[in-house]
């Protein structure tokens, strides 16, 4: 089975420019997280869906980055417009939640983007 | 609030000996623990989880961890290190209050195995 796919793999762009980064979790899993992890600040949640729905944007560091889940196969995140600090590995993370369950199952992670912005 | 701290940033083992990664919790009420495993250029992979139960908990490759309530930990083990688990380990913790699921995850450990 496929995991979760994230496109693309590899980012570097300049300062200034519309980063879009995408995410397809898992066939049937209805909850999606968006990561960021820096050496700095380790892994930190930035969003977080449920049936498409965000749950808890909390994590989104501002105005700057936005996230979307337009249906249950594909989620993308975005950053306009990036900045030096915004350079890190993105990761997008999937889970099934069975109904009226109790979600305690893993998280299934995607290999990440490396995002470079200069 | 919730937290999961890791309290050695890098464990250092000869291969064929037992490993050890530690992982101590706070949170309010029963945690849900887990640990994954992460290899260079590759995200989180699942190892194992506590949700109740069994204080020993078996997973993947070998690995397996230990839930102690009273010392609120859940250190990995393994009896055998081999090369091949060289990689970073995380722990990661939510209460089973929180209806919605957030995992909070530990700094994590770099394990490195020599031969």
């Amino acid at each position: 089975d496929a995991g979760v796919i994230q496109s693309p793999r590899h980012e570097v762009t300049e300062m200034g420019q519309e980063v879009t980064l995408r995410c397809k979790p898992i066939s049937g899993h209805n909850s999606l997280f968006w990561y960021r992890q820096t050496m700095m600040r380790g892994l930190e949640l930035l969003i977080y869906f449920n049936n498409n729905v965000p749950i808890d944007d909390s994590g989104m560091p501002e105005d700057r980055f936005s996230a979307k889940m337009p249906n249950a196969s594909f989620s993308t995140l975005k950053i306009q417009p990036s900045e030096p600090r915004d350079s890190a590995v993105y990761f997008c993370a999937s889970r099934l939640d069975p109904q009226g369950g109790s979600r305690n199952q893993p998280q299934h992670f995607g290999d990440g983007t490396r995002l470079s912005i200069l | 609030a919730q937290s999961v701290a890791q309290p050695e940033d890098q464990v250092n083992v000869a291969e064929g000996n037992p490993l050890t990664v530690k992982c101590t919790y706070s949170v309010s009420g029963n945690p849900y623990l887990f640990w994954y495993v992460q290899y260079p250029n590759r995200g989180l992979q699942f190892l194992l989880k506590y949700i109740t139960g069994d204080n020993l908990v078996k997973g993947s490759y070998g690995f397996e961890a230990e839930f102690n309530k009273s010392q609120t930990s859940f250190h990995l083990k393994k009896p055998s290190a081999l090369v091949s688990d060289s990689a970073l380990y995380f722990c990661a913790v939510r209460p089973q209050g929180d209806s919605w699921g957030k995992f909070q995850f530990g700094a994590g450990t770099q394990v490195v195995v020599t031969p």
